[in-house]
């Protein structure tokens, strides 16, 4: 079974602050996804990274997967209340599975 | 891109009733999923359901406590049978579109008392 670990599971931070999310995994991608939940709402889809060493920026939002395509990260600059939510890793792994990572829990104070 | 809506938005049941959840897609798609979200954690797939055949359970999940029917491309049910408190959850269906990508319905909130 393969495992996506996030870090941190919990953040919670002041508006205008930066941070970063961390997804790892002891297994290669084949691509990885990030995803953003909103309290009740389905998961919906920010990126997709398929190449080590790929970045992509969605606004203030900056995607990095590893060269070795184990880790990715998210970096959100001057975040705001609106980014709070549940971010999620997720891969299928080569599979037609899609298999989520632990999450990480964002909370942005005004 | 898909939209999905998913019936019942939450429900409050009792301890040994069952619930069905509705999916339903506003276009014909190959692949459904179901997946589970315990309270404040990710998710867990349960199953995948193509229409035509049987579900393919996942790990810890079987076919008596989460029967699947996928009767045509564009709707799916799930039925949380013989429900305990340890079912509360959220309870999401997901369609995959040109590959890869995934879109999630609203989710069903199920409370067993």
């Amino acid at each position: 079974t393969q495992l996506l670990e996030q870090s941190p599971q919990f953040l919670s931070i002041q508006e205008g602050e930066n941070l970063t999310v961390y997804c790892n995994s002891s297994s290669v991608f084949s691509s990885l996804q990030w995803y953003r939940q909103e309290p009740g709402e389905g998961p919906v889809l920010l990126v997709t990274v398929v190449t080590g060493g790929e970045v992509k920026k969605l606004k203030r939002l900056t995607f990095q997967f590893g060269d070795a395509r184990k880790d990715s990260s998210l970096h959100i600059t001057a975040a705001q209340p609106g980014d709070t939510g549940l971010y999620l890793c997720a891969s299928t792994y080569n599979t037609d599975k899609l298999i989520f990572g632990t999450g990480t829990r964002l909370q942005v104070f005004p | 891109s898909a939209v999905i809506s998913q019936k019942p938005s939450r429900d409050i049941c009792q301890r040994g009733t069952s619930l069905t959840i509705q999916c339903q897609v506003d276009s014909q798609v190959t692949m459904m999923f179901w997946y589970r979200q315990q309270p404040g954690q990710s998710l867990t797939l349960i199953a995948t359901a193509n229409q035509g055949s049987e579900a393919t359970y996942e790990s810890g999940f079987v076919i008596d406590k989460f029967p699947i029917s996928r009767p045509n491309l564009t709707f799916s049910t799930l039925t949380v049978s013989n429900m305990s408190p340890e079912d509360s959850s959220i309870y999401l269906c997901s369609v995959e579109v040109q590959g890869t990508e995934q879109f999630f319905g609203p989710g069903t909130r199920l409370t067993v008392l």
